[in-house]
């Protein structure tokens, strides 16, 4: 059974980087695309960004700036970095996998979720 | 962007009731559109894909419905385990998700 568990520092303070992994079990992360994705107390989903283990990234338009997504199959493992983080980064953080490899728009979707990790930005 | 626009936000209902939830996108999305269910604390749960395909182990009480901008999820029969949070998410351009249907009890 595929296992996806989020983990990473609960409160973060603002301007910081916030930095999450998210460790996979029972697959390896080289047979999918992965995401990240979260929600703000209260609200609805939002997209961060996607990553395939040989690099090939994208970001939602609106964080691109400050996102960096990273990969490492010896460690079965995806990471986030959010940079210059805001009170308004405040959010649960999701870790998802796309249903496939070949990055074709029919895979756009998340066929597999983390519980997700909630972080705080609080000085 | 493409918004994605549900309703209601919040939906009273009782154990057997029959269960719809719309989404409606800013333009045209095809089929791209899937739905979730999410419960705190939980993995959230990939539901339907490509507007109308159940995913496997999703019970048959579940269905979606719609394209080009219009979309539903219904539940023929509500069960205890449904009240949850269902999200639609386009995946046509980028992924955006609208802003969640909670399901109560009545």
């Amino acid at each position: 059974q595929v296992q996806v568990q989020e983990s990473g520092p609960g409160l973060v303070k603002p301007s910081e980087t916030l930095s999450l992994t998210c460790t996979v079990s029972g697959d390896s992360i080289s047979n999918y695309y992965w995401s990240w994705i979260r929600q703000p107390p209260g609200k609805g989903l939002e997209w961060i960004g996607y990553i395939f283990y040989t690099g090939t990234t994208n970001q939602n338009p609106s964080l691109k700036s400050r996102v960096t997504i990273s990969a490492d199959t010896s460690k079965n493992q995806l990471s986030l970095r959010l940079r210059s983080v805001t009170a308004a980064d405040t959010a649960v953080y999701f870790c998802a996998r796309h249903p496939g490899s070949d990055g074709s728009k029919s895979l756009g979707h998340f066929n597999l979720w983390g519980r997700g990790t909630a972080v705080t930005v609080s000085s | 962007d493409i918004q994605m626009t549900q309703s209601p936000s919040t939906l009273s209902a009782s154990v057997g009731d029959r269960v719809t939830i719309t989404c409606r996108a800013s333009q045209s999305i095809s089929d791209w559109l899937a739905w979730y269910q999410l419960k705190p604390g939980k993995a959230p749960k990939l539901l339907i894909s490509k507007a109308s395909y159940l995913e496997g182990g999703v019970p048959s009480r579940f269905s979606g419905s719609g394209s080009g901008t219009e979309f539903t999820l219904t539940i023929s029969s509500l069960q205890p385990d449904d009240f949850a949070t269902y999200f639609c998410q386009q995946y046509e351009t980028y992924y955006t998700f609208g802003q969640g249907t909670k399901v109560e009890i009545k």
